[in-house]
């Protein structure tokens, strides 16, 4: 199974601030990377698919790249919304699998 | 919007069978796409127990392999999960998703989720 490791497990960022959370591969999985945002309570919401693309409805704060074995989501300006736990998924090849997520905490 | 909805039995005895169906509106299952399983247990993570497409064709975790079931009935615009002797390692929310067919396999629409606990 392809292994996703995600850093850090939490963070704690201020209203405004840029965050970045990073997944990182266990084999080249080209651009086939995805990225969810969960809310406590709720099913998770995808958010950028195919490393960099922006799901319909999703603001543009939200951004991803990478490729390879290398990814990175990145928030900026950082809104009371965005307080959540985030998840990078790989779907380049079953069994499909997430990363361990990071929890965006408010500072 | 695509709309999916998870039903079941919220309890499950251990050594019994889970049974879950997944309700699909404004969107014909016939039409396309896969429609998949992933469940999380209590404060972890998340694990893709299956897929299905609407032909029958499915895929599974090897973890889980040997114990789950993935049905369709487009008659119904449903699909089903069966997962065999439970334990507690189990006891998880379960989310009903639709897959994308695309080479990049995502969901982009999930169901809001229904906690299967397994318990005597």
């Amino acid at each position: 199974d392809i292994q996703m490791t995600q850093s850090p497990s939490s963070l704690s960022a201020s209203v405004g601030d840029r965050v970045t959370i990073t997944c990182r591969i266990s084999q080249n999985i080209d651009r086939h990377l995805n990225w969810y945002q969960q809310k406590p309570g709720k099913a998770p919401k995808l958010l950028i698919y195919a490393a960099s693309s922006l799901q319909s409805g999703v603001p543009s704060r939200f951004s991803g790249s990478g490729s390879g074995t290398d990814f990175t989501l990145t928030i900026s300006n950082l809104q009371p919304e965005d307080f959540a736990t985030y998840y990078c998924q790989q779907g380049y090849s079953t069994p499909l699998t997430f990363g361990g997520g990071t929890k965006v905490e408010i500072k | 919007q695509v709309q999916l909805q998870e039903s079941g039995p919220g309890l499950v005895k251990p050594s019994e069978t889970l049974s879950l169906t997944c309700a699909v509106s404004d969107y014909s299952i016939s039409s396309g796409y896969y429609w998949g399983w992933i469940r999380q247990p209590p404060g972890k993570g998340l694990e893709w127990v299956g897929s299905i497409y609407h032909t029958g064709s499915t895929f599974y975790n090897p973890s889980l392999k040997s114990r789950v079931t993935i049905s369709v009935d487009t008659s119904k615009n449903q699909f089903s999960l069966k997962l065999t002797s439970v334990t507690a390692a189990d006891t998880a929310v379960y989310y009903c998703a639709r897959r994308v067919v695309t080479a990049i396999r995502y969901f982009d629409y999930w169901g809001q989720g229904t906690l299967v606990t397994v318990s005597s």
